[in-house]
């Protein structure tokens, strides 16, 4: 059975503070990790994508994938009431492009 | 780059009609369009593969009678939901993949929220 985990929270994070979302996955050849942020009512949008073990940064969010360990993480630093919102980890594990979902975290960010 | 528009962005009908919803990729090519539906408050579900010029993969307990796609061109897919039932409301948004990309990134529509009275 192929799935993500991830804990639904919510998680609470104040104003400025660093939020981190966690996530991990089944499949131990899975090349492709996305992270997506979801408002209430909206479509799923993307933040970022990893595929190589280590960081990677763009603007306030960086992305950490561990293979070995078989999870990825999301780190926004300096959180601001409008990253409050749920986020979804998703995982291609296979050749067909589906992506595997999580449940999703629900971030608040207290002013 | 890589934006994806739904038509219609809500929808209300009566029991027992059909709705059609188009998901199209405006900027890129997508042989492989994927359709989505979420309940309030859950996850993503997956309903649908759909690869352009041929059949659409369907998920489990996923009706293909009921929910009909058709993928004919590499810029649009549709999404018939048939004989439509309450239970059938949801929010229905669709993907699309850059065929002409390295990489596997899922481009999402707005979206499609479907009341069925």
């Amino acid at each position: 059975q192929k799935e993500v985990e991830q804990n639904s929270g919510p998680l609470s994070v104040p104003e400025g503070a660093i939020a981190s979302l966690n996530c991990t996955y089944s499949d131990r050849g899975s090349q492709s990790f996305f992270w997506y942020r979801q408002y209430s009512g909206k479509s799923p949008e993307l933040i970022m994508s990893i595929y190589s073990n280590g960081d990677k940064e763009d603007g306030r969010f960086t992305a950490q994938l561990n293979k070995a360990s078989q999870y990825v993480s999301l780190l926004i630093r300096d959180s601001q009431p409008s990253d409050s919102a749920t986020y979804l980890c998703a995982v291609n594990m296979d050749s067909n492009y589906q992506l595997i979902w999580g449940a999703g975290t629900k971030l608040i960010i207290k002013p | 780059g890589a934006v994806v528009s739904q038509h219609p962005s809500w929808v209300i009908c009566k029991s027992g009609t059909s709705v059609k919803i188009e998901c199209r990729s405006l900027d890129f090519q997508a042989t492989t369009m994927f359709w989505y539906r979420q309940f309030p408050k859950q996850s993503l579900m997956l309903m649908a593969t759909s690869n352009e010029g041929s059949k659409a993969t369907y998920e489990q307990g996923v009706e293909k009678d009921k929910f009909l796609i058709n993928h004919a061109s590499l810029t649009l897919s549709t999404l018939t939901v048939t004989s439509a039932h309450p239970e059938d409301s949801s929010f229905y948004i669709c993907s699309a993949r850059d065929s002409q990309a390295s990489t596997d990134t899922q481009y999402f529509g707005p979206g499609t929220r479907l009341t069925v009275l």
